[in-house]
This record gives structure tokens, C-alpha cells and sequence, in this order.
């Protein structure tokens, strides 16, 4: 099993709900990221988190927004989005922000647009 | 100057046999290399990662071999198995941003038994 948890498992949502995706680890990780994969391509970074502060942004629509309540959590608010959308989002997480740390990642949300 | 290549896209092999995944890259700044593997439904998992200062990382099965020269690096996978039929992407990320990740496309392996 994965140590980093992600819920929920699946989201089905229209274009007008607002939902919210959940990360934990429990592992004193003190970076987290959120990452979009579309089928059969590899993740993209969204936005990455150290110290619970946000330090990356990849230029991401503003129908995302994340939020680091701590330094174990991670979530990402979803509002007004569009088909395209549809996509499995994954969190990872690393030790610390420096280089050459690995990434560890969860199972990911697939999340349906309607 | 940001991409990894890899290649190729897809990949048979026969059980017993090895599997071999090339990646290359561009941007001289990269200086840690990850593998990752990645079942249908799960997230990606980390292999096995190597630095510019080595040639060669075993890991069981698995062995990275890295020539700085060519800027390339590959994934073998002897004695390969069903059990490794999986996507695999290589990685690449620099010193001063060493958590942006850059990965490769992917390749899907298959190990037929």
C-alpha cells in the first residue's frame, strides 16, 4: 500500500459543483505536490508545496486552488470545471524541497467531468 | 532544452528476456534521474534513480546505466516477468529545481509468459 493516501477514489462532478480533492502522508514529508496525468501521458506538475507554503505554480487556471492546512495534508479545491479537465490527479510527496529527492506518490483521484 | 525523450513507446518481450527502455535529454543542468513504474489504476512508483557520477545502479533485476557524454540513460530489466508488465517513465530534474520533475512520454511494457 501506497504511503501517501489520497480520497476520494473516484469524483464524478459537473461543471458547476465545487468539490475537493484530499493528500496525507504521514511519512514528515515537507513537500507535496499535486500532478494532472491524462490517459496513456506522463504527470504534468501543478503546483508544489514546501513547508506547507506554496513555492511552485505551473501557471494553473485558477479553477484549481490548493491548500496545505499542514504539513501532513494536502488538498486541491476544484470550482467550475470544464471537461478537458477530466484527468487522474496525483499527489506525491518528497523528505524536503532540495534536489535530487524522490517523489512518492499516491493512488490518485480520477475525476469525471460531466 | 526541458524534454526527455524516451523510447521506445511500447515494448514485448517474452518471459526470461530483457526489457530495455532508453531515455535522453538535452538540458546539461539535470543531475538526477529517476524511474518510475506505473500499473493501470495505481500511482507511479519509484524504481530506481541514479546521479550523473555513476555509470551503472543495480538494484535487483533492475539496472540504470548512464553515459553523461551522449546525455542518455537507460532501464534494463532482466530475467523480465508477467508480474513487470507496467508503464515505465524516466525522469530527469536540475540541481536548483529539484522538484520540478521533467518525465519521458512513457513506455508500455509487456512481458508475455
Amino acid at each position: 500500500d501506497t504511503e501517501v493516501t489520497q480520497t476520494p477514489k473516484h469524483l464524478v462532478m459537473g461543471m458547476t459543483n465545487k468539490k475537493s480533492l484530499k493528500c496525507e502522508q504521514h511519512m514528515g514529508h515537507r513537500a507535496m505536490y499535486w500532478y494532472k496525468q491524462k490517459a496513456k501521458k506522463p504527470p504534468e506538475l501543478m503546483f508544489v508545496y514546501s513547508y506547507e507554503k506554496l513555492s511552485i505554480n505551473e501557471s494553473v487556471p485558477s479553477r484549481f486552488s490548493p491548500e496545505c492546512p499542514n504539513s501532513s495534508l494536502l488538498n486541491l479545491h476544484l470550482h467550475a470545471l470544464q471537461p478537458e479537465d477530466s484527468a487522474l490527479y496525483l499527489c506525491a510527496s518528497s523528505h524536503g524541497p532540495g534536489p535530487n529527492q524522490p517523489q512518492h506518490f499516491g493512488d490518485g483521484t480520477r475525476l469525471s467531468i460531466l | 532544452q526541458q524534454q526527455v525523450k524516451q523510447s521506445p513507446q511500447s515494448l514485448i518481450v517474452q518471459k526470461g528476456g530483457i526489457s530495455i527502455i532508453n531515455c535522453a535529454y538535452e538540458n546539461t543542468a539535470f543531475d538526477y534521474f529517476p524511474w518510475y513504474q506505473q500499473f493501470p489504476g495505481k500511482g507511479p512508483a519509484l524504481l530506481i534513480a541514479i546521479r550523473p557520477d555513476v555509470s551503472e545502479k543495480k538494484e535487483g533485476r533492475f539496472t540504470i546505466s548512464f553515459n553523461k557524454s551522449a546525455k542518455q540513460f537507460s532501464l534494463h530489466i532482466m530475467d523480465s516477468q508477467p508480474g513487470d508488465s507496467a508503464t515505465y517513465f524516466c525522469a530527469a530534474s536540475e540541481d536548483n529545481y529539484g522538484q520540478n520533475f521533467v518525465f519521458g512520454p512513457g513506455t508500455r511494457l509487456s512481458v508475455l509468459p
